[in-house]
């Protein structure tokens, strides 16, 4: 069974700032990893996903991530932080890039001007 | 990339009647259909999974007879919440996949629905 662990329910940072968003997975089999951002009353925006090809994946809108099978993590990162990021994140694992997905709780995002 | 749309946007409806939610894939031929729900301030729970021309998968815990997911062709599944009620209410967001050779989930803008 595959399970994603997301460390903070909230996460608040100064605009201009470090994102740093944090997801653990669980999965017997090589997963594929996503992160999705979705903002109020709307569905998921895909922000970059991990299929087994370079371990740091770049996205949409300034992020990234970096998929670390010895730590089992693939945390997201923006450099510096714009009020627009504001919004919540989810980290999900699949055994294949589609099948359904297994999210995490999600985390919100608040940036602070 | 591919674009699934899902209708209505938001419904608000009455104790006890039925709500039909769509979901379409406009460009490609979904073979395979996801149903997830979202409560407020949660992550997003699998409730079925159907495929074109055949009965939905449903996770354990989601009652069939509650949910009605049909997918009779390959642009689009319904969702039925029978006999709705206020714990009903939540954000139903449908995903999508089947595009020859993408390994890879299309995600509808969600359904709020309030049940008064």
């Amino acid at each position: 069974a595959q399970s994603v662990t997301q460390l903070g329910s909230h996460v608040s940072v100064s605009e201009g700032a470090l994102v740093l968003l944090r997801c653990n997975y669980s999965s017997s089999v090589p997963p594929y990893l996503f992160w999705y951002v979705q903002y109020p009353n709307q569905g998921l925006q895909l922000l970059l996903k991990y299929t087994s090809a370079a371990t740091l994946v770049k996205g949409i809108n300034g992020f990234e991530a970096e998929f670390k099978k010895s730590e089992t993590s693939f945390h997201l990162t923006k450099p510096s932080a714009h009020m627009s990021d504001a919004a919540e994140y989810f980290c999900a694992v699949s055994e294949s890039g589609n099948t359904p997905l297994v999210f995490g709780k999600g985390t919100r995002l608040s940036v602070i001007a | 990339g591919a674009v699934v749309s899902q209708h209505p946007s938001r419904v608000i409806c009455k104790s006890g009647t039925s709500v039909k939610i769509e979901c379409r894939s406009l460009d490609f031929q979904a073979t395979t259909m996801f149903w997830y729900r979202q409560f407020p301030k949660k992550s997003l729970m699998l409730m079925a999974t159907s495929n074109e021309g055949s009965k939905a998968t449903y996770e354990q815990g989601v009652e069939k007879d509650k949910f009605l997911i049909n997918h009779a062709s390959l642009t689009l599944s319904t969702l039925t919440v029978t006999s709705a009620h206020p714990e009903d209410s939540s954000f139903y967001i449908c995903s999508a996949t089947g595009l020859a050779g993408v390994k890879e989930l299309f995600f509808g803008e969600g359904s709020r629905l309030t049940v008064l």
